[in-house]
């Protein structure tokens, strides 16, 4: 199994710049985070979804954060214009739904180094 | 809102035993994650915890109160390579679904 994809593994940009990353969960998982890492806030949910369908947004920063999930086996995160607060290490995660046990343990992707210059 | 604690860092001995403590305040608490997160790279899941008790997996061990919004995470005979980040997630129920939240992690540092 690959694991959780990710690209690109880092990113330099200037502020005001489009930016997207990529992610591709474990095949077979139904739940994909996206997540946000730096040393001031720590790891920090975006945004996740169950079976395609956005269920929790609520830590999205504001309207120039985006995410879609257009299938089972691909999901974008887009920051439309970046700023230089948003630098950061950014996570996506992919968990199954299974019963019992360790369901609902999450699978990290290697994460994208965000730099906005 | 959701509140988790745990201390910023540790120091041990390799060799030794070391506890990481965690409390939290949440509201529709259902199951506690412990992840492991060594310096530029993903966090690894190590654990989890719904029903209170021990539960055990090799060198390491967790342990839950869910009365006292309490867990701990146990490594024994540490190692060298155990120096690294400690996560503890809550995962809860609001607003209709399942959402996890992470502390900020202590930082292990294990020294010969």
């Amino acid at each position: 199994d690959a694991g959780v994809i990710q690209s690109p593994r880092h990113e330099v940009t200037e502020m005001g710049q489009e930016v997207t990353l990529r992610c591709k969960p474990i095949s077979g998982h139904n739940s994909l985070f996206w997540y946000r890492q730096t040393m001031m806030r720590g790891l920090e949910l975006l945004i996740y979804f169950n079976n395609n369908v956005p269920i929790d947004d609520s830590g999205m920063p504001e309207d120039r954060f985006s995410a879609k999930m257009p299938n089972a086996s691909f999901s974008t995160l887009k920051i439309q214009p970046s700023e230089p607060r948003d630098s950061a290490v950014y996570f996506c995660a992919s968990s199954p739904r299974s019963s019992g046990g360790n369901s609902y343990e999450q699978y990290f992707g290697p994460g994208t180094r965000l730099t906005v210059t | 809102g959701q509140n988790i604690d745990q201390p910023t860092e540790m120091t041990a001995t390799e060799g030794a035993i070391v506890q990481i403590n965690c409390t939290y305040q949440t509201s529709g608490f259902n199951g506690l994650f412990w992840y492991q997160q060594h310096a530029g790279e993903a966090p690894t899941f190590l654990s989890y915890n719904v029903l209170d008790g021990l539960e055990e997996k090799g060198r390491f061990s967790s342990f839950l109160s869910r009365s006292k919004g309490y867990s701990y995470l146990l490594l024994k005979e540490l190692q060298m390579k155990d120096s690294a980040s400690y996560l503890c997630a809550v995962r809860w129920w609001g607003g209709g679904s399942y959402i996890p939240t992470f502390g900020r992690g202590t930082s292990l540092i294990v020294h010969p």
